[in-house]
């Protein structure tokens, strides 16, 4: 399956402020999914990166808030704005399996998890 | 709108005491239903997909079934190693994977 690094592993920010963590995966894909996990909860979708293209969010969360990047077929960044204790969780980015991986599920990355103080 | 529901949300076992998982779901046409091991700090490991009624997958002392309304997780004679959060998730329109809650599953030596 695919290899996703992602970074940072984790951060811990001040109100206010942006974080952006990064996604690399080590082949060419279509379709990169950025997750949410709160405290004790599963995954919640954010939005998907496609290649070239707008993001497309979710309901509960904007561009403002999430702005994602996806420069190359291998590359998505995800940008928390303007961060409150509320976005405090673990952010994780996940690739759709392609060709010969398709059998092997969807891959994650290690998440970053994000405090707010 | 396509949903997922897992039971129980926290399941202790003692080591060698089989159980199963359940993962009940709602959608538009399965494109594949997904299971999912998550150790705590770390992102979800796959375990299986499975794409149609009656399939069946196994990998170790982990047996995954899945009919048309829901798939379960069977664990047999399970190890302290076994203990993680389990995730169910569906395959949904546009390609994203739909999660359920998971099960938190502790298995005691």
């Amino acid at each position: 399956s695919a290899v996703i690094s992602q970074k940072p592993s984790r951060d811990i920010c001040q109100r206010g402020t942006s974080l952006t963590i990064q996604c690399q995966v080590d082949s060419q894909v279509t379709m990169m999914f950025w997750y949410r996990q709160q405290p004790g909860q599963s995954l919640t979708l954010i939005a998907t990166a496609n290649q070239g293209s707008e993001a497309t969010y979710e309901s509960g969360f904007v561009i403002d808030k999430f702005p994602i990047s996806r420069p190359n077929l291998t590359f998505s960044t995800l940008t928390v704005s303007n961060m409150s204790p509320e976005d405090s969780s673990i952010y994780l980015c996940s690739v759709e399996p392609q060709g010969a991986r398709a059998k092997r599920g969807y891959t994650f990355g290690s998440g970053t998890r994000l405090t707010v103080v | 709108e396509d949903q997922v529901t897992q039971s129980p949300e926290a399941l202790r076992l003692q080591e060698g005491e089989s159980s199963s998982l359940n993962c009940s779901y709602t959608v538009s046409g399965l494109r594949g239903l997904f299971w999912y091991r998550q150790d705590p700090g770390k992102g979800p490991e796959f375990l299986f997909t499975l794409y149609s009624a009656g399939e069946e997958k196994e990998k170790e002392r982990l047996k995954a079934t899945l009919t048309k309304k829901e798939s379960f997780l069977h664990i047999t004679a399970p190890k302290p190693e076994d203990s993680a959060t389990y995730l169910c998730a569906v395959r949904s329109q546009g390609g994203k994977l739909i999660f359920g809650q998971g099960t938190e599953l502790s298995v005691k030596p």
